[in-house]
């Protein structure tokens, strides 16, 4: 079983379409993420939840909204898509809330986001 | 927001020791030290972290000076599948799980 799955891999559209991309952890974490790698490899946090609220929240524009249904899962959705949004998206989990030390993250594959 | 220096890239021979230096002079008292790697097209990889002691586990060493303004991850024998982007972050540990990456160190294991 992967630990953390994202899915799809891969995902092409046009400019303003709306798009989700999904996240699931089965490693009973309580604090999951989504990460933005761009064209050149710049590994940048986009968001956090512990438990299902948002912690972090990093001057991702508002087209950008995260779902967080259950501890297990969560989700990124984005509307009216530009040609910057193109980028590897990654899912990450971890355990353990703000103030605590957590060990590692544990990352999904990536999805690679292309717009046109 | 990366709080630390890395060389951009570095070659080792396969087998041989591979030598990651990273620096974090502004490094605060409560944070930890974090490596994790990318191998090409592949989610980010946990390595090993420490505060002050030299840590050791089954993929590397952590080798933190006294004055825990530099570090070193050591890959003792390194393969063809070490080759790979390696980025060292600091992290406190009272401000949520923030895992700022930088650029890393493009290490390619050469046969």
């Amino acid at each position: 079983d992967t630990a953390v799955s994202q899915t799809p891999k891969y995902l092409v559209t046009q400019m303003g379409n709306d798009k989700s991309i999904k996240c699931e952890q089965n490693l009973g974490h309580d604090t999951m993420y989504w990460y933005k790698q761009d064209s050149k490899k710049f590994l940048k946090i986009m968001f956090s939840y512990n438990n299902k609220e948002l912690i972090i929240n990093e001057t991702v524009p508002n087209r950008f909204s995260p779902k967080s249904p259950d501890k297990a899962h969560l989700n990124l959705h984005i509307n009216s898509l530009e040609l910057g949004d193109s980028a590897v998206y990654f899912c990450a989990s971890s355990q353990g809330g703000s103030g605590r030390v957590t060990g590692e993250l544990f990352f999904g594959e990536g999805s690679r986001l292309t717009v046109l | 927001d990366a709080k630390t220096t890395q060389p951009t890239s570095m070659d080792c021979a396969e087998g041989r020791a591979a030598n990651l230096p990273c620096n974090h002079s502004t490094i605060s008292g409560n944070e930890y030290v974090y490596w994790y790697r990318q191998i090409h097209s592949q989610g980010p990889q946990y390595i090993i972290h420490g505060l002050k002691n030299n840590e050791t586990n089954e993929m590397a060493s952590l080798i933190i000076t006294e004055d825990r303004k530099s570090s070193t991850l050591i890959l003792p024998h390194a393969t063809l599948r070490d080759t790979a982007v390696y980025y060292c972050i600091v992290r406190a540990s009272n401000t949520g799980n923030q895992f700022y990456f930088g650029t890393g160190t493009s290490l390619t294991v050469i046969p």
